[in-house]
């Protein structure tokens, strides 16, 4: 099955530094992976749709300055938290689509706290 | 606008069965999926329906009704493992998955 590698699992950073975040997909070539963001008991929150070889495309709110997305190749999209303050601290979570019929596949997710 | 509805909170007892439901709104539909996530981890697939009827795999179903924007997914012979939330999430026509906020399901032994 498809499957879809992200480090580091958990982060720890001061205010003020920048967190780069990895997903890869392992078996399969991922030409879209998207990256969520999740804080305590709520849903997941779409970010932005990082498509290879192009810009990604945020949603509406989502500062395209601070989370900068790069996605190089078609097994690995980074997400780097710019400048990260306290209110970033929040579980981010990568997917991408290997196979429509069976959605995303999501990646294990990297808990953020900034200090 | 694109809506999915499903109940926040629900709570079953060790061995029984649960149906979680969940209604939709989307601008067109490739499918539906159910994702299971226990706390601080993330989502793992565990069901699409694209066509109507039940799917039936283990101790999981998931039916849909596309005519109804409806869909379910019926846990039986609960564990506690089960204690998680179950995502609801639709794939519009634009092969974006459109999210439900989750259920938290408790169980009690």
């Amino acid at each position: 099955g498809a499957v879809v590698s992200q480090h580091p699992s958990w982060v720890i950073c001061k205010s003020g530094t920048s967190v780069k975040i990895e997903c890869r997909s392992l078996d399969f070539q991922a030409t879209t992976m998207f990256w969520y963001r999740q804080f305590p008991k709520q849903s997941l929150m779409l970010m932005a749709t990082s498509n290879e070889g192009s810009k990604a495309t945020y949603e509406q709110g989502v500062e395209k300055d601070k989370f900068l997305i790069n996605h190089a190749s078609l097994t690995l999209s980074t997400l780097t938290v710019t400048s990260a303050h306290p209110e970033d601290s929040s579980f981010y979570i990568c997917s991408a689509s290997g196979n429509r019929d069976y959605g995303y596949t999501f990646g294990s997710g990297t808990r953020l706290t900034v200090v | 606008g694109q809506n999915i509805d499903q109940p926040t909170e629900m709570t079953a007892t060790e061995g029984a069965i649960v149906q979680i439901n969940c209604t939709y709104q989307t601008s067109g539909f490739n499918g539906l999926f159910w994702y299971q996530q226990h706390a601080g981890e993330a989502p793992t697939f565990l069901s699409y329906n694209v066509l109507d009827g039940l799917e039936e795999k283990g101790r999981f179903s998931s039916f849909l009704s596309r005519s109804k924007g409806y869909s379910y997914l019926l846990l039986k012979e609960l564990q506690m493992k089960d204690s998680a939330s179950y995502l609801c999430a639709v794939m519009d026509s634009n092969y974006q998955l459109i999210w439900g906020a989750g259920t938290k399901l408790i169980i009690k032994p």
